[in-house]
Parts: C-alpha cells; structure tokens; sequence
C-alpha cells in the first residue's frame, strides 16, 4: 500500500535553515509529481510547492519562493524540502502528497503523509 | 493568484441530513477543482477531483457538481464520520490554491 513518510521537523530558530524529508513507499516514485502542503496550526491548508515526477518543473507558492527549495531523489524514493531563512509565519504541519496520476504533476493530491511540525521560535 | 472562497465557514446539521457546500473561484477553474476531508489530527483526504469525479473508496453519498468559478459539494445523508472540515483545490493554473474550508458540525 501507498506510504508517505515525512520526518526532520522540529524547532528552528528565525533565519536558521532546516530540511524535511519524504520517504514513498507501495507506488513507482519515480513517475509521479509530488507536493508539500502546509497547515499553520489551527488554521487551513496552504499549498507549498511541487517537483515533476523528473524533476524538471517545479512551482513555489509566493510565500516561500527564493527560499524554499523542493528537491527529490528517486534512486532512495524520497522527496525533500530545503528550507531557508525560516520565519515565524512559516510554523505548520508540512505535508507531502502524490498526485493522482502518474506522468502528472499538476494535479490533485490522492496520498498524503502523516505530517510533520516545524516550528520557528527563538 | 486564483482565490476559493468556501461558505458557509461552519455547517451545523444533524446525523442523516443532507449537507451542502460551496466553493466559488475569483476567476474560472473550468472544471479542475477537487474536494477533501480532513478530520482532527489527521492529513487530507481526497473526495472528489474534476469537480464531480469520485476517487478510489468514496462512497456514493458524496458527490460534486459545477463549473468554471461555481462549485457544490452535496454529502446526500450525513453519516457520523462525515463531520470534518472540507476544503475544495483547484489545479487551473500556478500557484494551486484552497479554499479556508467549512466546518461540518453536529
């Protein structure tokens, strides 16, 4: 079955960097688009970025663009989000989904991980 | 940026009503929209993609309609495990963007 395993969250301070990691289990990796969304706490979803299934094309959310960068490696079946210049406004739950369909990446999210919180504080 | 605005933000109904929700876009999403469950503690779940297509699992009672920047999500019967906040996405252009979500609610 479909697993999506996120892990490196935890607390950071402003301006310090931080990555988080994906581990994809039960599909082909390789062919499928994939995205980070994130849940400030207590409040909705907010779309973070995606990476094609080739890594050839991604998108960033005006929020995070210049300082997020989303990155894959589909020999270890992981997906990756390099974050920078972290800031208060950027604690949430990050997720990372698979898009439905393979060969695609601009598209709905049908698998999602279990979450995992970042949170910027000094 | 394309804009989803969800209303209403809470819905309070009983076990076995019928529940209604919108989703509105600033500008046409044709019919690349989609809709999903979220439950305390819990990551999203995908109900209903192209606005009316349910995914893999969904049972019937839920269904979607509309087009271009008017959307509806109709759950025919509540059951109790339907309570949840549900968000609508769309996949029209960049960035991808949901709506702030209604709180379904007893």
């Amino acid at each position: 079955q479909v697993q999506l395993v996120g892990s490196g969250g935890g607390v950071v301070q402003p301006g310090r960097s931080m990555r988080l990691s994906c581990a994809a289990s039960g599909f082909t990796f390789s062919t499928y688009g994939m995205h980070w969304v994130r849940q400030a706490p207590g409040k909705g979803l907010e779309w973070v970025a995606v990476l094609s299934h080739d890594g050839n094309n991604e998108y960033y959310a005006n929020s995070v663009k210049g300082r997020f960068t989303i990155s894959r490696d589909n020999s270890k079946n992981t997906l990756y989000l390099q974050m920078n210049s972290l800031r208060a406004e950027d604690t949430a739950v990050y997720y990372c989904a698979k898009v439905v369909r393979s060969g695609w990446y601009d598209d709905y999210l049908d698998y999602w991980g279990q979450g995992t919180l970042v949170t910027v504080s000094s | 940026e394309i804009v989803l605005t969800q209303s209403p933000a809470t819905l309070s109904l009983s076990p076995g009503e019928r529940a209604t929700l919108s989703c509105r876009a600033s500008q046409s999403v044709n019919s690349y929209l989609a809709w999903y469950q979220q439950k305390p503690g819990q990551a999203p779940r995908l109900l209903i993609y192209d606005a009316s297509t349910r995914a893999t699992g969904i049972p019937a009672r839920f269904s979607g309609s509309g087009s271009g920047a008017d959307f509806t999500l109709t759950i025919s019967s509540l059951e109790p495990e339907d309570f949840a906040v549900y968000y609508c996405q769309h996949r029209a252009n960049w960035p991808l963007t949901f709506g702030g979500g209604t709180k379904v609610e007893i």
